[in-house]
């Protein structure tokens, strides 16, 4: 039974980095059946997929449309986690931000959620 | 805008039957499997149904999904109070490249 744990301020200031990162037990980062995402909910724009990455043969991202320039999703294999980097946010980036294992067909496991405000 | 459609909301009565409609594309439901999750505010979405019509072990029976062409639907027969949540379609998009979600349906027993 997969588990993320994730960690990370509540607090960003705008134009500033929001930074999270998702501890994973029970599986591990590199494995090759399974992706690791970001997804962010917020009351206006729903659940929004952000980014994901994931090791094949080699390492490979995916990021969405509206976050790609600033979003940066990497793996820390040292410490079997991931985390997400999200630069020059402004208010509409306040969200909660989750966590997520996916495989191939959906997604599986679901960290608990970081409540993120962007303000001054 | 979200890129799968659904209703904002739907009500029933306990004992009732309710279907959630989810309608998408050629690049998303229709060339992909459909998952739907169960919400109840303030907590993680759930899994309810996987690979269009896969209950994973400990959802009731009582939750069941299926597909055709480039909409899916989550039956919920025998509501129950317990029941009362917000509901999503997730599905991968080919064209996009990755994951997208349904507004979401608001179920709210009578």
């Amino acid at each position: 039974q997969v588990q993320l744990q994730q960690s990370g301020p509540g607090l960003v200031k705008p134009s500033q980095t929001l930074s999270l990162t998702c501890a994973i037990s029970g599986d591990i980062v590199s494995s090759k059946s399974a992706a690791w995402n970001w997804i962010r909910q917020s009351p206006s724009r729903g659940l929004e997929w952000l980014g994901r990455t994931f090791y094949r043969s080699k390492w490979g991202n995916d990021y969405a449309v509206s976050v790609r320039g600033r979003i940066v999703v990497s793996p820390d294999t040292s410490k079997n986690q991931f985390s997400l980097q999200l630069d020059s946010v402004t208010p509409e980036d306040t969200a909660i931000y989750y966590c997520a294992r996916s495989s191939n067909t959906y997604i599986d496991s679901w960290g608990q959620g970081t409540p993120v405000t962007v303000s001054s | 805008q979200s890129v799968l459609s659904q209703p904002p909301s739907m009500s029933g009565t306990p004992g009732q039957r309710v279907t959630i409609s989810c309608f998408g594309s050629s690049s998303n439901i229709g060339n992909d499997f459909v998952s739907w999750y169960q919400q109840v505010p303030g907590t993680t979405p759930k899994v309810l149904i996987y690979r269009n019509d896969q209950r994973p072990s400990g959802v009731p029976d009582r939750f069941s999904g299926s597909k055709s062409g480039t909409s899916a639907s989550l039956t919920i027969s025998g509501l129950r109070s317990e029941d009362e949540a917000d509901y999503y379609c997730v599905t991968w998009d080919g064209g996009l490249n990755g994951w997208v979600f349904g507004g979401g349906t608001k179920v709210i027993v009578l």
